[in-house]
């Protein structure tokens, strides 16, 4: 039972535009969500995260919406770069008040910067 | 500063064998997260290891052990190698058992046969 999803394997975006890139979960127990970008023969980047209690986090080109109610959340790359062409996770932490039960990932989704 | 760092890079093994993979972690991190990445999917949580104790678990069977050790490396080790097995293995290191991020290593990829 996957408990984050990214239902879209891969993206296509033109040079310039918005990317958006989306992610939902079903453990309403995540209390963190983080977006990782992995490029081929790399470990997956920190790019951005966000707590359950905000809604936004914003850092230079790099928004991160969340929808507690509908349990999904999305980024925002604006405007997309050929550097930005990568795999992209979501990721969710749930706070076990005790030992650490890890990071929970999507599949991943590959987006393709087209110039 | 030095980021986490794996060896080796690639191994390849041959069922029933037995596996230790290495990671050094960020500097000043005291935690270390250990990944599988199977092909296609995400990486999926293993165990983590905090003051030299394993501190979480996910949902691997007990021939997935590791080690830390008092400068915060870590090693994963495997037993009774399985064709399942064959993935990129993923460490992370972070500060405290809740980390809010977590710094990844470039991964071993391993292939059993």
């Amino acid at each position: 039972d996957q408990q984050v999803k990214q239902n879209s394997p891969s993206l296509s975006v033109q040079e310039g535009r918005i990317s958006i890139l989306n992610c939902d979960y079903t453990n309403s127990m995540f209390d963190y969500f983080l977006w990782y970008k992995k490029y081929p023969a790399e470990g997956p980047t920190f790019l951005i995260s966000i707590s359950s209690i905000k809604d936004k986090n914003e850092d230079g080109r790099f928004t991160v919406f969340l929808n507690k109610s509908a349990k999904h959340l999305s980024l925002h790359i604006v405007p997309s770069q050929p550097g930005d062409s990568a795999v992209y996770f979501c990721a969710a932490r749930e706070y076990s008040g005790g030992g650490a039960d890890g990071l929970t990932f999507g599949k991943g989704t590959h987006l393709i910067i087209q110039p | 500063e030095t980021g986490v760092t794996q060896s080796p890079t690639h191994l390849i093994k041959t069922r029933g064998q037995q596996v230790t993979l290495r990671c050094s972690s960020q500097s000043g991190h005291n935690t270390v997260s250990w990944y599988q990445q199977a092909l296609g999917q995400g990486p999926q949580f293993i165990f983590q290891y905090y003051r030299e104790e394993e501190n979480g678990r996910g949902n691997f069977p007990p021939r997935f052990s590791g080690l830390q050790f008092p400068n915060y490396s870590s090693e994963l080790n495997v037993n009774a190698l399985e064709l399942d097995d064959s993935a990129l293995y993923l460490c992370a290191s972070s500060i405290g058992t809740q980390p809010n991020e977590q710094y990844f290593g470039p991964g071993t990829r391993l292939t059993v046969t």
